[in-house]
């Protein structure tokens, strides 16, 4: 069975750029969650989807961050300008609705310069 | 103070031991607990999961929750160096918004 699927695995680019993150969820999952990990802060809730629909996006550090899930198999979360400080690994994850585990993907590590 | 506690190590046993992990959590509406592990480049992925106060078993896995304490454990039995990763507790209180431990650093040497 295929996994959360995230890409890209890395990316590096400049400060003031924007930068796309992909998720495509596992199928048949009705929950979907981007978190950002880094050593300081460890793993952080950014924004939570349930059928498509954000939820919670109180984790979200500012208005640069924007994310979106315009259907059931894909999400993107998107920074806008991007600045050093959002350097760290994003991760998707998704869950069926409810208590329910959540299943993580592999992450993008992303490093601005 | 964080919601959740949980000793960052590293932790270095000998192959073969057991190894107790351990998570402290504030919060008494927390109702579902998880433990992930973390392989250095990869994603968290899901060892266990419960509800219910007690012992749960999988194979060498022992996941343990004390309600009342607001304590839950991870036991590795035989530890083998394969087990080297990070381990993640995690916990809900309704919904599905999980409250991460920042993770302890296990280390299984030959």
């Amino acid at each position: 069975d295929a996994g959360v699927i995230q890409s890209p695995r890395h990316e590096v680019t400049e400060m003031g750029q924007e930068v796309t993150l992909r998720c495509k969820p596992i199928s048949g999952h009705n929950s979907l969650f981007w978190y950002r990990q880094t050593m300081m802060r460890g793993l952080e809730l950014l924004i939570y989807f349930n059928n498509n629909v954000p939820i919670d996006d109180s984790g979200m550090p500012e208005d640069r961050f924007s994310a979106k899930m315009p259907n059931a198999s894909f999400s993107t979360l998107k920074i806008q300008p991007s600045e050093p400080r959002d350097s760290a690994v994003y991760f998707c994850a998704s869950s069926d609705l409810g208590d329910q585990p959540q299943h993580f993907g592999d992450g993008t590590r992303l490093s601005i310069l | 103070q964080k919601e959740v506690e949980q000793d960052p190590g590293p932790l270095s046993v000998p192959e073969g031991a057991i190894v107790s992990l351990n998570c402290t959590y504030s919060n008494s509406a927390f109702q579902y607990f998880m433990w992930y592990r973390q392989y250095s480049r990869k994603g968290p992925e899901l060892l266990m999961y419960t509800y219910s106060s007690g012992n749960k078993e999988d194979g060498r896995f022992t996941a343990q929750v004390d309600k009342s304490s607001k304590y839950i454990s991870l036991f590795i039995r035989d530890s083998q160096p394969s087990d080297s990763a990070t381990y993640l507790c995690a916990m809900v209180r309704g919904g599905n918004k999980l409250t991460f431990g920042t993770g302890t650093q296990l280390k299984v040497e030959l």
